[in-house]
């Protein structure tokens, strides 16, 4: 069963609008979420974080939520551009052990 | 070299040859990592190493073996490999395990026929 869902296999959203890729986890004693952006035939990189002392983090037009509670973490984008356009993975962690990745959201930009 | 390199950038392979997949990071990161990017499940991890001398399994280790000889190289082999190792690979490190961020290669797309 897998511990880290992002439910959405793909989104579409048109330029300069919002977007908004969600993910929920089951584990409780995850502490730290990362979120990743993949181009193909790339390696992910690292996009953004939050530890779960915190709700919200925010980094230029990125933006991570967090609610504890729901066990439900989400990725905004404001204003999207056709650059976005891209895979986004979250993460989550134990402290001390291995991160567990979600399946992936493919995010495309429409001009 | 700057990040992490890997080799080769793609393989076809016959079922039943041995394979090795190469990676190499030049950030002096204690923790590395091999994980498998397939269709729907994401990245899953196969196994990784703490600190050289050091190796774990992780999620999906049947069927490869790794290695830490060193700081700098983790080789990831697939000693007799089967067509459900068809797949992205992709190696990572951090500085420490479960470090606040992985670094990752560009990948290895490795077809098994």
């Amino acid at each position: 069963d897998q511990q880290v869902k992002q439910n959405s296999p793909s989104l579409s959203v048109q330029e300069g609008r919002i977007s908004i890729l969600n993910c929920d986890y089951t584990n409780s004693m995850f502490d730290y979420f990362l979120w990743y952006k993949k181009y193909p035939a790339e390696g992910p990189t690292f996009l953004i974080s939050i530890s779960s002392i915190k709700d919200k983090n925010e980094d230029g037009r990125f933006t991570v939520f967090l609610n504890k509670s729901a066990k439900h973490l989400s990725l905004h984008i404001v204003p999207s551009q056709p650059g976005d356009s891209a895979v986004y993975f979250c993460a989550a962690r134990v402290h001390g052990q291995n991160f567990v990745f979600g399946p992936g959201t493919r995010l495309s930009v429409l001009p | 070299i700057a990040g992490i390199t890997q080799a080769p950038t793609s393989q076809i392979l016959a079922a039943g040859r041995r394979m090795t997949l190469r990676c190499t990071q030049d950030m002096r990161h204690n923790a590395m990592y091999w994980y498998r990017q397939d269709l729907g499940l994401g990245l899953r991890l196969i196994h990784y190493s703490n600190t050289a001398g050091t190796t774990g399994k992780g999620e999906v280790p049947d069927g490869y073996s790794v290695s830490r000889a060193n700081t700098d190289d983790f080789p990831l082999t697939l000693a007799s490999a089967v067509p459900s190792q068809t797949s992205v690979y992709f190696c990572a490190s951090s500085g420490q395990q479960g470090g606040n961020e992985q670094f990752f290669g560009p990948g290895t797309r490795l077809t098994v026929l």
